[in-house]
């Protein structure tokens, strides 16, 4: 079956700019959780939606957002871009239960300029 | 809160040698145990997870891992190297306990030498 889909698959914006992440979870999954990884600070956890409720939330400013549709499909944005937050933006997915394997997309890599 | 740490930020073997890839986990609760893998431009594939069914626990590509609560640990084996196992690893966590996050290391960067 398809794995967890991510677009666009690089992006380049500039500065104040906003911007939105696609992502398609495994069918059947529910639980759509999103990650900034950058070389300085590593895997970061941004926040994680389960049946379009978010579930939990990283420590990460308000221009980030997120939200989960009725079919599972997520999508976070970020608003007013700054540098820093070039980053590849992984996306993963699972079934509910919390000892369940979560799988990871191939990333969205954003490049703020 | 769950915590990882992962000792050494880059690890060189020779090909044939030994791997072993430390990992430290901090949870306050049972936790579940993950080592993922990278390689370059890609994103997180799962080399095996630890769900208190054994504690030693066998993944993909010959990886292999052993959960030891007394020292806390989660260490990555495989006893020969290939070129192919060269890439970024991290271990992860998630407590056994509401709904928590999967909270990961720093990683670990394999080299493997020919």
């Amino acid at each position: 079956k398809a794995g967890v889909t991510q677009t666009p698959r690089y992006l380049i914006k500039t500065r104040g700019q906003q911007v939105t992440l696609s992502c398609s979870p495994i069918s059947g999954h529910r639980s759509v959780s999103w990650y900034q990884q950058t070389p300085g600070q590593g895997l970061q956890f941004l926040f994680e939606y389960f049946s379009e409720t978010q579930r939990n939330k990283g420590n990460f400013p308000g221009r980030f957002s997120g939200r989960q549709f009725s079919n599972s499909r997520s999508e976070m944005n970020v608003s007013t871009l700054e540098l820093g937050d070039s980053a590849l933006y992984l996306c993963a997915s699972s079934l509910d239960q919390v000892g369940n394997t979560i799988y990871f997309g191939e990333g969205s890599w954003l490049t703020v300029v | 809160a769950q915590s990882v740490t992962q000792l050494g930020s880059h690890v060189s073997v020779s090909e044939g040698a030994l791997v072993l890839l430390r990992c430290n986990y901090s949870s306050s609760v049972p936790p579940y145990l993950f080592w993922y893998v990278q390689y370059p431009n890609q994103g997180l594939q799962l080399l095996l997870k630890y769900t208190s069914a054994a504690t030693l626990v066998k993944g993909i590509n010959g990886f292999e891992a052993e959960f030891k609560k007394s020292e806390t640990s989660f260490h990555l084996t495989k006893p020969s190297a290939h070129m192919s196992d060269a890439a970024e690893y991290f271990c992860a966590v998630r407590a056994d306990s509401g709904n928590t996050p999967l909270v990961f290391g720093k990683g670990t960067r394999l080299s493997v030498i020919a």
